[in-house]
């Protein structure tokens, strides 16, 4: 499995844009970046994801690095409602748990007036 | 609206007892999860059904069976086996066949036991 580190926790000012970073430096080929967040005591949402290109919706935007071993997820103008826990994952893509999650701890992003 | 329902919200149970926790999707999604979440923690893969009639250990499954008689409910059963079973709960679907779906939620079961 191609396992992922974030930063425990982030800050960052309302109104600015929110930069999270991740790294996953054994995915391979044909294995996609997901992002999800979960605000307390809900279940997580999904943001997006991305392969090789840098992709945009109207959450968010993910950059993925050329060699594919790290990304950011970009908030461009984060508010208080952006407060979450937010989960860098890479998919499980074998045999019978095509399509697996595999939730690592996540970054608190904590969204501050 | 379609979504994915988690049934109850809260549960409690008294130690040395069964209980059945409900996910039902109206999405079509072939494939159905089932994670625990304990506090500060990531969630952690119970059971996964990518088919009708067919379902998988996760990493964390002893203590709980499943069954997925029907493409919308995926039921999950907290026996008395499973020694620490207080934890929050969620239930998961994505459409299946190809492997850059996203996968949906639901609002999740907290279960504490008393």
């Amino acid at each position: 499995d191609a396992k992922t580190t974030q930063p425990p926790s982030m800050d960052c000012a309302e109104g600015r844009a929110a930069n999270l970073p991740c790294n996953h430096s054994t995915i391979s080929g044909n294995e996609y970046v997901y992002w999800y967040r979960q605000i307390h005591s809900q279940g997580p949402q999904y943001i997006i994801h991305g392969l090789k290109n840098n992709e945009t919706n109207e959450m968010a935007s993910l950059i993925i690095t050329e060699d594919r071993k790290s990304s950011t997820l970009i908030l461009p103008h984060a508010t208080l409602r952006d407060t979450a826990v937010y989960y860098c994952i890479v998919r499980v893509n074998y045999g019978g748990s095509q399509g697996n999650l595999i939730f690592g701890k996540g970054t608190k992003l904590s969204v501050k007036p | 609206d379609g979504g994915i329902t988690q049934s109850p919200k809260y549960l409690f149970r008294k130690e040395g007892q069964n209980v059945t926790l409900s996910c039902e999707q109206n999405l079509n999604h072939d494939a159905m999860y089932w994670y625990r979440q304990d506090p500060g923690q990531g969630l952690r893969l119970i059971y996964y059904s990518q088919i009708v009639n067919d379902f998988q250990k996760g990493d964390i499954a002893e203590g709980y069976s499943v069954s997925r008689e029907k493409k919308e409910s995926f039921p999950l059963t907290v026996t008395s086996a499973q020694k620490n079973p207080t934890a929050f709960y969620l239930c998961a679907s994505r459409a299946g066949g190809q492997p850059n779906t996203e996968a949906f939620f639901g609002q999740g079961t907290r279960l504490t036991v008393v």
